[in-house]
């Protein structure tokens, strides 16, 4: 089955903590993409990148940081600096930008 | 002024209506539209995609581009029950390499 992955569904996260969010795909897309979505509000783009070793900051990069070492996978750190953390994380890839994005299950990020 | 700006609505119709969703943006340069449905605690899936002024039509769904007015429409024939849902309109920036999605509009179909 092609897709995309995201693990783990909940995570729950203690003040001064890092935690850091899984995005698999194995669709061989180029592009991938972190958005963070808050109750009421669209979806905010943390993080992008278009090829392997390459990523570009989004609206709200802020507190985050990412990695693309492997095509398949972009996984997303949420470090102690991002203040108010809790949301829905939502991770998207596509063929190239600029075209259509798939995105995968997301993670529910809590604070103890 | 906000990229993407949709009604958030709640907006009801009752089963078997048309629902329309509406949705305006503000970067003119922009060339790729998309509609996505969001159900409660679910991750966005694709409705349609439409890049040419006028209509498309997929099933009982249909997807308008005006381009000089900036404002791209989803209309939903014979709503059913399962439509109820978010729907979320996105569009590419003016570089392409990232979309601005609106905040939704909140759909419930009643039997």
């Amino acid at each position: 089955d092609g897709g995309i992955t995201q693990s783990p569904k909940y995570l729950f996260r203690k003040e001064g903590q890092n935690v850091t969010l899984s995005c698999e795909q194995n669709l061989n897309h180029d592009a991938m993409y972190w958005y963070r979505q808050d109750p009421g509000q669209g979806l905010r783009l943390i993080y992008y990148s278009q090829i392997v070793n390459d990523f570009q900051k989004g609206d709200i990069a802020e507190g985050y940081s990412v990695s693309r070492e492997k095509k398949e996978s972009f996984p997303l750190t949420v470090t102690s600096a991002q203040k108010n953390p809790t949301a829905f994380y939502l991770c998207a890839s596509s063929p190239r930008t600029r075209e259509t994005q798939y995105f995968g299950p997301g993670t529910r990020l809590l604070v103890l | 002024q906000k990229e993407v700006e949709q009604n958030s609505g709640p907006l009801s119709v009752p089963e078997g209506a048309i629902a329309s969703l509406n949705c305006t943006y503000s970067d003119r340069v922009s060339q790729s539209f998309f509609w996505y449905r969001q159900y409660s605690g679910k991750s966005p899936e694709l409705i349609m995609s439409i890049y040419s002024n006028g209509d498309k039509e997929d099933g009982r769904f249909t997807a308008q581009l005006n381009k000089a007015s900036q404002y791209v429409s989803l209309l939903i024939r014979d709503s059913q029950p399962s439509d109820s849902a978010t729907y979320l309109c996105a569009v590419n920036s003016h570089t392409g390499n990232q979309f601005y999605f609106g905040t939704g509009t909140s759909l419930t179909v009643i039997p």
